[in-house]
């Protein structure tokens, strides 16, 4: 079946410092990828739709300057959370689109910032 | 504002017992999504529906869609501890393929 995979898994960072998160689409091509934060016991809210060569759409509420967005290929998404802070501690997930297909999940990235 | 809410939000049952996880939505969305989720894990797939009247067995779960009343259920039959998770369901937005959550339902199964 499909697989997205998501990278790091986890990932500690110190406040004031940056993080990649990497959404790749391993057997199908992604035309649309999401990126979803999940603090703990709540649900999952989307916060941005990227598309691949455009600019990413961001949901009401989040910053587009700190959550930089690039999906520069079919397969590949990036998620950078710049000057990150503790506040951002969170679980991201990525969900990556081929044109209608069911969505697949990555694994998640579990990121505290200190 | 699409709005996914279910009920109940917590959930604790013996083994062996039924029940079932209610998601009612606003949109008119004709497709939903059913997740499950582990503890400190992604989603899982449990099913998705895309019609009316759509219904869809996996083991000891079943999902159904009513897109008339904008509702779905995930009934559980005979539970065991390892249905023991979180469930969502999910519809999809406007702007499409993007999943709008409801805020889950905690289920305990207990001996």
């Amino acid at each position: 079946g499909a697989v997205v995979s998501q990278h790091p898994s986890w990932v500690i960072c110190k406040s004031g410092t940056s993080v990649k998160i990497e959404c790749r689409s391993l057997d199908f091509q992604a035309t649309t990828m999401f990126w979803y934060r999940q603090f703990p016991k709540q649900s999952l809210m989307l916060m941005a739709t990227s598309n691949e060569g455009s600019k990413a759409t961001y949901e009401q509420g989040v910053e587009k300057d700190k959550f930089l967005i690039n999906h520069a290929s079919l397969t590949l998404s990036t998620l950078t959370v710049t000057s990150a802070h503790p506040e951002d501690s969170s679980f991201y997930i990525c969900s990556a689109s081929d044109r209608g297909s069911p969505l697949h999940f990555g694994n998640g990235t579990r990121l505290t910032v200190t | 504002e699409l709005k996914v809410e279910q009920n109940p939000l917590f959930l604790s049952m013996q083994e062996g017992k039924n029940y079932t996880i209610y998601c009612n939505y606003s949109t008119t969305s004709d497709r939903l999504y059913w997740y499950r989720q582990d503890p400190g894990k992604s989603l899982e797939s449990l099913f998705v529906l895309l019609s009316n009247g759509a219904v869809k067995q996996e083991g000891r779960l079943m999902a159904s869609l009513d897109t008339k009343a904008r509702l779905s259920t995930l009934h559980i039959t005979a539970a065991v501890h390892d249905l023991s998770a979180t469930y969502f369901c999910a519809v999809e937005t406007d702007s499409g393929y993007a999943l709008n959550f409801g805020k889950g339902t905690s289920l305990l199964v207990t001996p």
